[in-house]
């Protein structure tokens, strides 16, 4: 099984401030990986898929990067509505795995 | 629209089953592949399991493999799990979500409570 790792736990950012998160495999994924944000009460929704596709409606100030095990999501410039928590996921090989979340709060 | 209802969730005891079920529109059912996802209260997600399109092939975690079973009839255009000896830590919201390149549609969720 491929362990995920996402850090930090916590990110806390001021409204504007650029925040990256981080996502390590523990073994290669190649660019089978996705993210995900999620809200109190809510399901999950994609933001980008293959490491660096953003899913349809997904504002420009996400991107993702990466490849092989090591993986970035970037939140050029924080809006308040970007506080949630952010999941890492591979599909590379069964059984797929999530990482354990990022959550970002506003500072 | 794409849209995805999850339902069965209920109240059951340890050692008990459940059968949830995923009812999809709006997108051609039997092209996909389905998972479903969980969600302890207060923790991370799970992936539990995911079956291919035309349905031959199933795949599990290790915490529910031998406890659960995947199935799809493509003609109801649903997605289940049938749920057996079910287990204090199987708690959870359970999603179903359409696998391709990532999980790109997620029903609302069905909450599974094991508890005596």
């Amino acid at each position: 099984e491929i362990v995920l790792t996402q850090s930090p736990v916590t990110l806390s950012l001021s409204p504007g401030e650029r925040g990256t998160l981080s996502c390590r495999a523990s073994q290669s994924v190649k660019s089978h990986l996705a993210w995900y944000q999620q809200k109190p009460g809510q399901a999950p929704r994609l933001l980008i898929f293959d490491a660096s596709n953003r899913a349809t409606g997904v504002p420009a100030r996400f991107s993702g990067s990466g490849s092989g095990t090591d993986f970035t999501l970037t939140i050029t410039s924080l809006e308040p509505e970007d506080c949630a928590v952010y999941y890492c996921q591979q599909r590379a090989t069964w059984p797929l795995t999530f990482g354990g979340g990022t959550k970002v709060e506003i500072k | 629209e794409v849209v995805l209802l999850d339902s069965g969730g209920d109240l059951v005891q340890p050692g008990g089953s459940l059968r949830l079920s995923c009812l999809a529109s709006g997108f051609n059912f039997d092209n996909h592949v389905m998972s479903w996802v969980r969600q302890a209260p207060g923790k991370g997600l799970e992936w539990v399991s995911g079956i291919t399109g035309p349905g031959t092939d199933t795949y599990y975690a290790d915490s529910v493999k031998g406890r659960f079973t995947i199935s799809r009839d493509n003609s109801k255009n649903t997605m289940y799990v049938q749920m057996n000896s079910l287990r204090a830590e199987d708690t959870a919201m359970y999603y179903c979500a359409r696998s391709g390149d990532a999980f790109d549609v997620w029903g609302q969720g069905t909450m599974v409570t094991v508890s005596s």
